[in-house]
C-alpha cells in the first residue's frame, strides 16, 4: 500500500495570510491525526478526524482548523498566521483495529515570514 | 493530564554498549505507550509498542506501571540505531477510541564506532 502523502512537502507565507495543508491516508485508514513538529515544543497533537468528525482536538487557537472528507483525505487550515506557526506539520493515519498504531507521512514544513 | 517525560535529550554511546532510553509517563487511566523513531531524512515509524511484547531491531520496553515508566534498551548498540526517538502515549482505550498520541520531547541517540 502507499504510504501516507501530504501536500505540499514545503510553503513559505507571510504573516496574516491562511494555508491549507492536505494529507492522503494510506487505503482503508480512517483515521487521521494533524501534529505540530516544532524545536522548542516538539510534537503536539492538533485536531483527530474519523469519517469526517473531527473526535479530539488538541490546545490550538481557533486559527486551526481542518477537516476530513468521504474518502478519509483531510486538509487542515491555519488563518491569520503568525510567526511562531512556522512548524512542520505531520498528518498521521491509523486503522482503529489496530490501536493507537500510526502511519506518519513526511510532513509538510511551513515558513511564516 | 497526560504527560510524556523523557528527560535526556542526548544519548551517546559506542558501538557494542548497551543502551537505555528513559521515559516516564503521568496518565490517570490505562494508557497504551508506544516508541517511534525517526531515522535521519526519513519519516516517523512506530519501533514498537507495549501491548505487543515484541522485539523490534533487538530493542524492548517493559511497562512498569508502579514506576509510571516505559524504558527502551537495547543490550547491544549498532551506528544504525542512531536516530530521534519518541516515546508517546495513548488512550485510546479510554478517550472514545481517539487515537490522539501525546510524545515527549525526543532523545537524540548518537552511536559512535
Amino acid at each position: 500500500k502507499a504510504g501516507v502523502t501530504q501536500t505540499p512537502r514545503y510553503l513559505i507565507k507571510t504573516r496574516g495570510q491562511q494555508v491549507t495543508l492536505s494529507c492522503s491516508p494510506i487505503s482503508g485508514h480512517r483515521s487521521v491525526s494533524w501534529y505540530q513538529q516544532t524545536p522548542g515544543q516538539g510534537l503536539q497533537f492538533l485536531f483527530e478526524y474519523f469519517s469526517e468528525t473531527q473526535r479530539n482536538k488538541g490546545n490550538f487557537p481557533g486559527r486551526f482548523s481542518g477537516r476530513q472528507f468521504s474518502n478519509s483525505r483531510s486538509e487542515m487550515n491555519v488563518s491569520t498566521l503568525e510567526l511562531g506557526d512556522s512548524a512542520l506539520y505531520l498528518c498521521a493515519s491509523s486503522d482503529i483495529r489496530q490501536g493507537g498504531k500510526q502511519y506518519f507521512g513526511p510532513g509538510t514544513r511551513l515558513t511564516v515570514t | 493530564a497526560q504527560r510524556v517525560t523523557q528527560p535526556e535529550k542526548l544519548l551517546s554511546v559506542f558501538k557494542g554498549a548497551p543502551v537505555e532510553l528513559k521515559c516516564n509517563y503521568s496518565y490517570s487511566g490505562s494508557p497504551e505507550l508506544f516508541w517511534y523513531v525517526q531515522y535521519s531524512r526519513q519519516r516517523l515509524q512506530l519501533l514498537l509498542r507495549h501491548i505487543s511484547r515484541e522485539s523490534i531491531k533487538g530493542f524492548t520496553a517493559d511497562l512498569n506501571k508502579g514506576e509510571t515508566s516505559f524504558h527502551l534498551k537495547k543490550p547491544f548498540a549498532q551506528e544504525e540505531d542512531s536516530a530521534m526517538y519518541y516515546c508517546a502515549l495513548s488512550g485510546a482505550g479510554t478517550q472514545g477510541g481517539s487515537e490522539k498520541l501525546v510524545f515527549g520531547k525526543g532523545t537524540k541517540l548518537t552511536v559512535n564506532p
